[in-house]
């Protein structure tokens, strides 16, 4: 399973376009990068999903690199709600593998 | 998006006694489910994964007869932790696959309190 490594924490502004990154360096041929968002108390969310160059929806952009061994979370114009834990998972598709979260990147956004 | 619910969302109960957190995948059939557990300011900590009519693949460290998975059917997966005592208060999660995507499918979590 390819490890991720992540930022322990990160302050933010309103606002501000807030990125995250996740080193992956083991990333598999055949694995996918998968960012969730975990309140307190809740299950995570998931957020986005990609396996290469870039990938956009209605919350964020993800950007992956050519060697896939590192991606970036892009949260625009990040609001007092964003404040949450927001973890990097790289597995292959199929659902059926065993996800092994890292410590996740605690996102604090202040007023 | 697929949804995962789990039942209670929070139990207390006493040191000795077994408790039963039901998972299940509202709006789609999940040929695998997972198990976490998350203490406070921790990361999810896998536990085990659980294939519908199949033993449960529990990750090391974890002890199977105190966790209790049963996969019975595609949509409900039960964890009962057995003789529980303080040291099992934890935030329990649940996730499960429709074997498509590599997107797990969380539920909302189980607050355990053993007294």
């Amino acid at each position: 399973l390819a490890k991720t490594t992540q930022p322990i924490s990160m302050d933010s502004y309103e606002g501000q376009e807030v990125n995250i990154t996740c080193s992956h360096n083991n990333i598999a041929t055949n694995d996918y990068i998968t960012w969730y968002q975990q309140f307190p108390s809740q299950g995570p969310r998931f957020i986005i999903q990609g396996y290469k160059t870039k990938v956009t929806n209605e919350v964020a952009s993800l950007f992956i690199p050519a060697d896939r061994k590192s991606s970036t979370l892009s949260l625009p114009r990040v609001s007092l709600s964003d404040t949450a834990v927001y973890y990097c998972l790289v597995g292959p598709p199929g659902g059926g593998f065993k996800t092994i979260f890292g410590a996740g990147t605690r996102l604090f956004v202040k007023a | 998006g697929a949804v995962v619910s789990q039942h209670p969302s929070r139990v207390i109960c006493k040191s000795g006694t077994s408790v039963k957190i039901e998972c299940r995948s509202l709006d789609f059939q999940a040929t695998t489910m997972f198990w976490y557990r998350q203490f406070p300011k921790k990361s999810l900590m896998l536990m085990a994964t659980s294939n519908e009519g199949s033993k449960a693949t529990y990750e090391q460290g974890v002890e199977k007869d105190k966790f209790l998975i049963n996969h019975a059917s595609l949509t409900l997966s039960t964890l009962t932790v057995t003789s529980a005592h303080p040291e099992d208060s934890s935030f329990y999660i649940c996730s499960a696959s429709d074997g498509g995507r590599a997107e797990q499918y969380f539920g909302p979590g189980t607050r355990l309190t053993v007294t």
